[in-house]
């Protein structure tokens, strides 16, 4: 199985911060890996598909990207309905895993 | 638009069975892979289960390979989970989500339906 190795587990800043998220496959996938967004008591919300590609209807202030074999996340300027917990998932092989998470929390 | 609403949950024992249906709307049921995740309280989140459109290929997750198993009714537009034997680390929100086409990366998702198993 590939493990999915996200940080931080938590980060804290303030509307108007950039915030960056990584995420470390345990083998190559490719571009194949996708960021969710979820508010709590409710479902994920895809943000980012195959590294880099926006959903649509995404802000433009989220936007992946790729080095190597690791992926960031990157959210420029926070708002504040930014304030969630986000997921990285790959989907180069199954089973489908996910990264432990990240949750972005008010300053 | 599309909608997934997932029902069935609900409280059981150690050991008993318990189905979970989702209702697909707003789109092309029958032409989309479609998936099972869950999320344990306080938790993240786990792929569990997936299905082909004609339901050829299936996937599980070790977790719950020989105890659950995924079907669908595309004329009735429903997904459906079958779990047997539960066991206390079932308990979980299990969700229902839609494949983008030709990806395995969900673009909708059900709200969830809670599933506590206890004695």
């Amino acid at each position: 199985d590939i493990q999915m190795t996200q940080s931080p587990s938590s980060v804290s800043a303030s509307v108007g911060d950039t915030v960056t998220i990584t995420c470390r496959p345990s083998q190559d996938i490719d571009s194949w890996l996708a960021w969710y967004q979820q508010k709590p008591g409710k479902a994920p919300s895809l943000l980012i598909y195959t590294a880099s590609n926006l959903q649509s209807g995404v802000p433009s202030r989220f936007s992946g990207s790729q080095s190597g074999t690791d992926f960031t996340l990157t959210i420029s300027s926070l708002q504040p309905e930014d304030f969630a917990t986000y997921y990285c998932q790959q989907a180069k092989s199954f089973p489908l895993t996910f990264g432990g998470g990240t949750k972005v929390e008010i300053k | 638009q599309v909608q997934l609403v997932e029902s069935g949950g609900g409280l059981v024992k150690p050991g008993e069975s318990l189905s979970l249906s989702c209702a697909a709307s707003g789109f092309t049921f029958s032409a989309y892979y479609m998936s099972w995740f869950r999320q344990a309280p306080g938790k993240g989140l786990e792929w569990i289960s997936y299905i082909s459109d004609t339901a050829h290929i299936v996937h599980y997750a070790d977790s719950v390979k020989g105890r659950f198993t995924i079907s669908r009714d595309n004329a009735q537009k429903l997904l459906s989970l079958h779990m047997n034997s539960l066991r206390a680390d079932d308990t979980a929100v299990y969700y229902c989500a839609k494949e983008i086409p030709s990806i395995s990366f969900f673009g909708s998702w059900g709200p969830g339906t809670l599933v506590t198993v206890s004695s």
